[in-house]
This record gives C-alpha cells, structure tokens and sequence, in this order.
C-alpha cells in the first residue's frame, strides 16, 4: 500500500497555468478511472475539486481539470488566483483499499 | 444543510481503546457509503476504513486492520469507528466523509475532524 507520488511543492504568478502529476501504478491509478483530487486550506477539512479522473463537482470553477495518461493523472490549475494557494492530494481507488498522494504545496507568487 | 459532525477524541494512552462517532445531517444518510480518513498535523491524508451503504461491506487500511472497526447506524444516522490497541502513530485528525458514487470512490462532503492523541 505505497502513496501515490507527489512534487510536495508547485508554483506559478497570477494568471498563469499549473499542473501537479501524481504517478502510481497499474494497479492503481492506470487500472481505474477513480482518481479524485482535494483542495485543503490551513485548519480546514479537505474539499473535493475532481472525481473519476475528468469530473468537477458542482462549485467548482471550470479553472480546474483533471486527466490522465497510464499510471500518471495530472491536476491543472488556469488562470491562478491568490485564493488557490493551498495543498492539494490526490487519491486512487487500488483494489479494496484507496491511496493518496503525499500532497503538493501550491504557492502562488 | 449538509454536514458530517466528527465527535469521541480525545487523549488516550497506548494500548486503549476510543470509538468516534459521525453524525449525518441533511441528506439520506443510509443511501451512501462512508469512509473514514486521518491526517497527523502537518502532514498528509491517510485513508483509514470505509463502509457500504447498508453497512454489510468493509474495508480497511492495512495499518489499521485488526485494531480498527468501522460501523453505522443507519436509524440514528451515524458512523462509527472503533479503535483499540492503540499506538502513538495512530494520533491524527480524524475526519469522516460521504463517498457519494461509489465506496471509495471520491469524498464530497467532509466533517471538520476530531483529534485523537495517543500518549503516556
């Protein structure tokens, strides 16, 4: 039961484009469409931003997408603004268990 | 409104035992899995057990399994976790949250967490 492999920092300036990977394995996240990523502030709750890979769930700015290619899904952040600095993980349904990732910090300068 | 309330942490000493407890509002509690998930301040999140919607399926972290029991009731619309031999790596946040498609499939909706401390 590895996590998921994570940058544990990303960055970029307002306005710009982000994209954190998250690398597992075929029997995890290249062998199901369950990848979900989460947003989590300082002293808060994790929030739901994409589910089944490509999903956003009501709420959600459209800023935010979700793929995926084999054993990497990746998680882009457009049009960066002040309030997406924060820690994002994602996770993999792998067989009667789930992972996640070790997160990844996002600052934005 | 929406909402998952975490209660039951607390300090316990290595080797006890605790049982949280999630209670569910505003939505059919009995129409969705559930799952339990911990996170060690400062660090990252730990998926730890997870139940059906009826409560007859069960899964569990490896870390955790043998010590660790998840359970519902679904006529008092609450979700439990039973934990026992518990080690100091066991202390965490602990949060519970609604897996609305599929049993381990993604959390849409989390409680705010309840801190378990194992220590002498």
């Amino acid at each position: 039961q590895s996590a998921l492999t994570q940058p544990p920092s990303a960055s970029g300036s307002p306005g710009q484009s982000v994209t954190i990977s998250c690398t597992g394995t075929s029997s995890d996240v290249g062998a199901y469409n369950y990848v979900s990523w989460y947003q989590q502030h300082p002293g808060r709750a994790p929030k739901l931003m994409i589910y089944e890979v490509t999903k956003r769930p009501s709420g959600v700015p459209d800023r935010f997408s979700g793929s995926k290619s084999g054993n990497t899904a990746s998680l882009t952040v457009s049009g960066l603004q002040a309030e997406d600095e924060a820690d994002f993980y994602c996770s993999s349904y792998a067989g009667g268990i789930l992972l996640f990732g070790g997160g990844t910090r996002l600052t934005v300068l | 409104e929406v909402q998952l309330l975490e209660s039951g942490g607390g300090l316990v000493q290595p080797g006890g035992s605790l049982r949280l407890s999630c209670a569910a509002a505003g939505f059919t509690f009995s129409s969705y899995a559930m799952t339990w998930v911990r996170q060690v301040p400062g660090k990252g999140l730990e998926w730890v057990s997870a139940i059906n919607s009826g409560g007859g399926s069960t899964y569990y972290a490896d870390s955790v399994r043998g010590r660790f029991t998840i359970s519902r009731d679904n006529s008092k619309n609450t979700l439990y976790l039973q934990m026992s031999s518990l080690r100091a790596g066991d202390t965490a946040v602990y949060y519970c949250a609604r897996d609305p498609k599929n049993v381990l499939s993604a959390f849409d909706i989390w409680g705010q967490g309840t801190m378990v401390t194992v220590s002498s």
